[in-house]
């Protein structure tokens, strides 16, 4: 069984410019939740969708949006980039209704701000 | 609002030293509480899930324990592959939002 897929897996940009990252979920999972990672704050959750809605959302400014395909492939977008977004952004697919009882973590996208 | 904190942030053991890695948590209607462990530069790996009090669950040399104010992770006789960082999480129920809270982690070193 495939795990989860996240693309890119390095990536270096500039402040002020705009990032897309991706994932793939393992087959058959329909929700996706993404996070933050830094040394400073340690795993912050940004959001999740569910069957193409985002059902919850973190503490994170409109900057940083997403949104679910219909084969549950998400997207992630960090419009007008900060250095204070270099972080590893995590993707996992959910399994197990609303409480997202378990989470399958992908390898992660590097996401370094000069 | 949800609080995890995670002790000791760092832990150096002799292999097969027994120790255990505390998780305390402050959550409004507990739904779940997680343990992860993190190699460097990988994503977290799910090791348990516990929801309630007094629930158990073992793993090889691990041991996840649950109380209502805390979670304990037993690693007995630990070799180096334990060598990791070790996440907890809770997910709580609270207006019906289930956000995940995790804690800061602890680095675990076993040497050998």
């Amino acid at each position: 069984k495939a795990g989860v897929t996240q693309t890119p897996r390095y990536l270096i940009k500039t402040r002020g410019q705009q990032v897309t990252l991706s994932c793939s979920p393992i087959s058959g999972h329909r929700s996706v939740s993404w996070y933050q990672q830094t040394p400073g704050q340690g795993l912050q959750f940004l959001f999740e969708y569910f069957s193409e809605t985002q059902r919850n959302k973190g503490n994170f400014p409109g900057r940083f949006s997403g949104r679910q395909f219909s084969n549950s492939r998400s997207e992630m977008n960090v419009s007008t980039l900060e250095l204070g977004d270099s972080a590893l952004y995590l993707c996992a697919s959910n399994f197990g209704g609303a409480a997202q009882e378990t989470q399958y973590f992908g390898p992660g996208t590097r996401l370094l701000v000069l | 609002e949800d609080q995890v904190t995670q002790s000791p942030e760092a832990l150096r053991l002799q292999e097969g030293e027994s120790s255990s890695l505390n998780c305390s948590y402050t959550v409004s209607g507990l739904r779940g509480l997680f343990w992860y462990r993190q190699d460097p530069g990988k994503g977290p790996e799910f090791l348990f899930t516990l929801y309630s009090a007094g629930e158990e669950k073992e793993k090889e040399r691990l041991k996840a324990t649950l109380t209502k104010k805390e979670s304990f992770l037993h690693i007995t006789a630990p070799k180096p592959e334990d060598s990791a960082t070790y996440l907890c999480a809770v997910q709580g129920s609270s207006g019906g939002s289930y956000i995940p809270t995790f804690g800061r982690g602890t680095s675990l070193i076993v040497h050998p």
